[in-house]
């Protein structure tokens, strides 16, 4: 089975922190993704990478940058972080789709971070 | 994401009843996706659909991709309890692109 571990379920940080989420898969998925989810508005993509040191920004990047350095490990990061980056942070990863396409997502548990 | 519309937003069913989510989109769909999610958990992967008209089961659930490619729905036929959660439509809008969202539809069922 897929598996795709982030690494912190549960996180409390104060407004200006550096925040690091991990996220590392095991199946040697190329394509690798960050979301966020809030209430009413379903999930945004916030980056993805579908190559080692490849990124590309998703619908809402302002204020986050990732690094791919690794084909298995994925990294959101939050320069100074702020109230409204207050979410539930998921992560997911896939192979590309025989017909094209991202295809089928394998999402991690989530990482809820709270920023005071 | 508003380039994909869910309704309806919540849905609350008697245990055994049948019951539809749909998800819309003004863009031809290159790929379809359902998920369900438990509350403050990851998404679980249901079901893609592709090709205009397709239709694909799972136990007791359906989801259909009209022909037009731009509607899908998600049928539910006597649901139980364990189907209670949060049922999320993604799509391909862009060939070869990142998956967009819906909204999200909460389903409770009462026993």
């Amino acid at each position: 089975d897929v598996k795709v571990t982030q690494s912190s379920r549960y996180l409390v940080k104060r407004t200006g922190e550096k925040v690091f989420l991990e996220c590392v898969q095991d199946m040697d998925h190329e394509n690798m993704f960050w979301y966020r989810q809030d209430p009413g508005l379903g999930l945004r993509l916030i980056y993805f990478s579908y190559d080692v040191k490849m990124k590309e920004k998703g619908d809402i990047p302002e204020g986050y940058s990732v690094s791919r350095e690794k084909k298995e490990r994925f990294s959101l990061i939050l320069e100074s972080a702020s109230t409204n980056q207050t979410s539930m942070y998921l992560c997911a990863s896939s192979l590309w789709s025989l017909a094209g396409g991202p295809g089928e997502l394998f999402f991690g548990e989530g990482s809820r971070l709270t920023v005071l | 994401s508003q380039e994909l519309e869910q309704s309806p937003q919540s849905l609350i069913v008697q245990e055994g009843k049948n019951l539809t989510i749909n998800c819309t989109s003004s863009k031809t769909l290159y790929g379809l996706y359902w998920y369900k999610q438990k509350y403050g958990e990851g998404l679980i992967f249901l079901m893609m659909l592709q090709k205009g008209g397709e239709e694909k089961s799972h136990e007791k659930i359906t989801a259909k991709l009209d022909e037009k490619k731009q509607q899908s729905s998600l049928h539910i036929t006597a649901s139980q309890p364990s189907h209670a959660g949060i049922y999320l439509c993604g799509a391909d809008m862009e060939y070869g692109n990142k998956l967009v969202f819906g909204a999200g539809t909460i389903l409770r069922v009462k026993s």
